[in-house]
């Protein structure tokens, strides 16, 4: 089906081990985006891309990391993670064009991860 | 830098009566202005978006939302709501000098009562 998909939908680790969560779009979209959601922080960026090979920070992005190979996907690496790092994850897509900012996002279902 | 406030946490209203929820923000310019929804467990879905032309905009499942730059404002409407819209609801904007972030209001949860 086309959207955009994110695995795993749960997770639960340990302290320092590294995680890594799926994005996966079949729209072709340019950007993608990772987002975290927090009870009374909203949704903060974490990482963005504008295209692959190219990725650039957001709010928050100490203690990830992100590479983008190919167009449909956008993986997140928590490199050590730590309890701070749970939380919810949203990846996104836009179809905009560079230096356009009209395009609306389109989210993934989320990944729960929990570190423990 | 830019922000989004929406100063309600928690909004209740009847099934059938209008419901709004409110939004205001701050960029350096003109802004590009958007609201998601968000069910239990989902990810966001896009309801609707200014960018230019008539402040009155209608978006999905009989939302609208009116711009107001006087008061920089963007509240979203219903005229008559159903008990399923109750769901989070996010507001958000985007600089058009800014680049491609978007910020992120703190989100309204909508409680519609039968």
């Amino acid at each position: 089906d086309a959207g955009i998909t994110q695995s795993p939908r749960y997770k639960i680790t340990e302290t320092g081990r590294q995680v890594t969560l799926m994005c996966h779009q079949t729209w072709s979209h340019s950007y993608m985006f990772w987002y975290r959601q927090d009870l009374g922080h909203g949704l903060r960026l974490i990482y963005y891309s504008a295209a692959a090979d190219i990725t650039d920070k957001g709010e928050v992005p100490d203690g990830y990391v992100v590479s983008r190979s190919k167009t449909e996907n956008f993986p997140l690496t928590l490199e050590s993670a730590t309890r701070s790092q749970t939380s919810v994850y949203f990846c996104a897509s836009s179809a905009q064009r560079q230096g356009d900012g009209t395009g609306e996002l389109f989210f993934g279902e989320g990944s729960r991860l929990t570190v423990l | 830098a830019q922000s989004v406030a929406q100063p309600e946490d928690q909004v209740n209203v009847a099934e059938g009566n209008p419901l709004t929820v409110k939004c205001t923000y701050s960029v350096s310019g003109n802004p590009y202005l958007f609201w998601y929804v968000q069910y239990p467990n989902r990810g966001l879905q896009f309801l609707l978006k200014y960018i230019t032309g008539d402040n009155l905009v209608k978006g999905s499942y009989g939302f609208e939302a009116e711009f107001n730059k006087s008061q920089t404002s963007f509240h979203l409407k219903k005229p008559s709501a159903l008990v399923s819209d109750s769901a989070l609801y996010f507001c958000a904007v985007r600089d058009r000098g800014y680049g491609q972030n978007f910020v992120f209001g703190p989100g309204t949860r909508l409680s519609v009562l039968p």
